[in-house]
């Protein structure tokens, strides 16, 4: 069975205070690793899709990084709307047709 | 920028109701997908939808739920008589292809909040 688990669950940071959230996955054969933000109430956001280890993709103040066992989101200079839920998700090799497996998220607060 | 949009935002239903979802997909989009998120838990698989079959479905996803695609544009989902753990927030979500790389990244809609009383 899939699994992805995420940590840490709450993370609160100062502006400015850079940081990471990690993601680590088991999966039969991964096709993707994706990152979503998603606000209260909101639907997820699509970040990135990671396909290989080593790979990495920046947009903005965020980085991600995929190795084989676990993926790693680092923040930059975070600023108060970078505050959301960061979700991570995984589409395994078994899986027919693009289906996610999804971690329960990161909650980020970043306080002025 | 293209978007999945789904309505109605927010449904109260009874106990034993049928109720419909509603959700117009990325217009080039072929992939289908419906997930759910009961509030504080995991966003959840339910099934996915191509050339107007179900190819995928969870556990979840029994015999009181269906979908379909009635035309060109829409895609609903369909509980026949819903019960109090159904309650939820329910998300449509559609993808160009379902192959490797970038064709198959799954874009969401904003959800439609269900509350069974």
């Amino acid at each position: 069975e899939d699994q992805v688990t995420q940590s840490p669950e709450a993370l609160r940071l100062q502006e400015g205070e850079s940081s990471s959230l990690n993601c680590s996955y088991t999966v039969s054969g991964l096709r993707g690793l994706f990152w979503y933000r998603q606000d209260p109430g909101k639907g997820p956001e699509f970040l990135f899709t990671l396909y290989s280890a080593g790979e990495e993709k920046e947009k903005e103040r965020l980085k991600a990084t995929l190795t084989k066992k676990e993926s790693f989101l680092h923040i930059t200079a975070p600023k108060p709307e970078d505050s959301a839920t960061y979700l991570c998700a995984v589409q395994a090799g078994g899986s027919g047709y693009s289906t996610l497996t999804f971690g329960k998220g990161t909650m980020l607060l970043v306080s002025p | 920028e293209p978007e999945v949009t789904q309505t109605p935002s927010h449904q109260v239903t009874q106990m034993g109701q049928e109720v419909i979802l509603r959700c117009v997909p990325i217009s080039n989009h072929l992939y289908f997908y419906w997930y759910r998120q009961i509030l504080g838990q995991k966003v959840e698989f339910l099934v996915s939808f191509y050339n107007n079959e179900i190819s995928e479905k969870s556990e979840i996803f029994d015999d009181q739920f269906s979908v379909e695609r009635p035309d060109g544009s829409n895609f609903t989902l369909k509980i026949r008589s819903t019960k109090l753990e159904d309650s939820a927030m329910y998300f449509c979500a559609s993808s160009e292809s379902a192959g490797d790389y970038s064709g198959n990244t799954i874009y969401f809609g904003e959800g439609s909040w269900l509350t069974v009383v």
